[in-house]
């Protein structure tokens, strides 16, 4: 059980372009879902939390109108990089769970932008 | 200066015991995680400790907490070549819904053959 998964796994597009990352708890429902970003040989760092049917909390120095988040459903929350640009090329990572205390990571999504 | 710190690289034979260290600085938190990550992949929870907690032990790994110190370390016994990965230390700030992990850097295990 405890299964997350995102979609897709790897992603390349054009500088300019939209991009949606989907994260999805599979056999349970996750009233919080985080998104993180990890660089190559680095820590992952958390780029917003996000609640169920409510606002997502960004995390200081991430653009929100840059990384759109929703999170419409107990299973479901999307990430949408808007108007990518090469150095938005990263590793990107989303959790789901209860609460901090049993987070649950999906297989991470790697976007190029070229 | 990070919130978690960790060494970077360890590298072990097959067999040997590995032992990876970490530091923390948020005396308040109340549980603190060892994650592992394959090439290429997402994390995998390996472990994980609650802060009144000293010592806890699961099959090949053993955390070990000292609060005083806000050390935590991960031991794993007759390290095999699967066990290669990066590891990350990670510890829990607030609680439920408002709550985040921090993450250390990362400490990348070599296991030689």
């Amino acid at each position: 059980g405890a299964v997350v998964s995102q979609h897709p796994s790897r992603v390349i597009c054009k500088s300019g372009t939209s991009v949606k990352i989907e994260c999805r708890s599979l056999d349970f429902q996750a009233t919080t879902m985080f998104w993180y970003r990890q660089f190559p040989k680095q820590s992952l760092m958390l780029m917003a939390t996000s609640n169920e049917g409510s606002k997502a909390t960004y995390e200081q120095g991430v653009e929100k109108d840059k990384f759109l988040i929703n999170h419409a459903s107990l299973t479901l929350s999307t990430l949408t990089v808007t108007s990518a640009h090469p150095e938005d090329s990263s590793f990107y990572i989303c959790s789901a769970g209860v609460s901090t205390d049993t987070q649950y990571f999906g297989p991470g999504t790697r976007l190029t932008v070229l | 200066g990070e919130d978690v710190e960790q060494s970077l690289f360890l590298s072990v034979r097959e067999g040997d015991s590995s032992v990876i260290n970490c530091t923390y600085t948020d005396s308040s938190s109340t549980y603190l995680y060892w994650y592992k990550q394959e090439p290429g992949a997402g994390l995998q929870l390996l472990t994980y400790i609650f802060s009144n907690m000293d010592m806890k032990q699961d099959q090949r790994l053993t955390v070990l907490l000292n609060k005083k110190d806000k050390h935590l370390s991960l031991r794993i016994a007759d390290t095999q070549t699967g066990d290669s990965a990066i590891y990350f230390c990670a510890e829990a700030k607030g609680s439920g819904n408002t709550g985040k992990l921090i993450f250390g850097q990362g400490t990348t295990l070599q296991v030689k053959p």
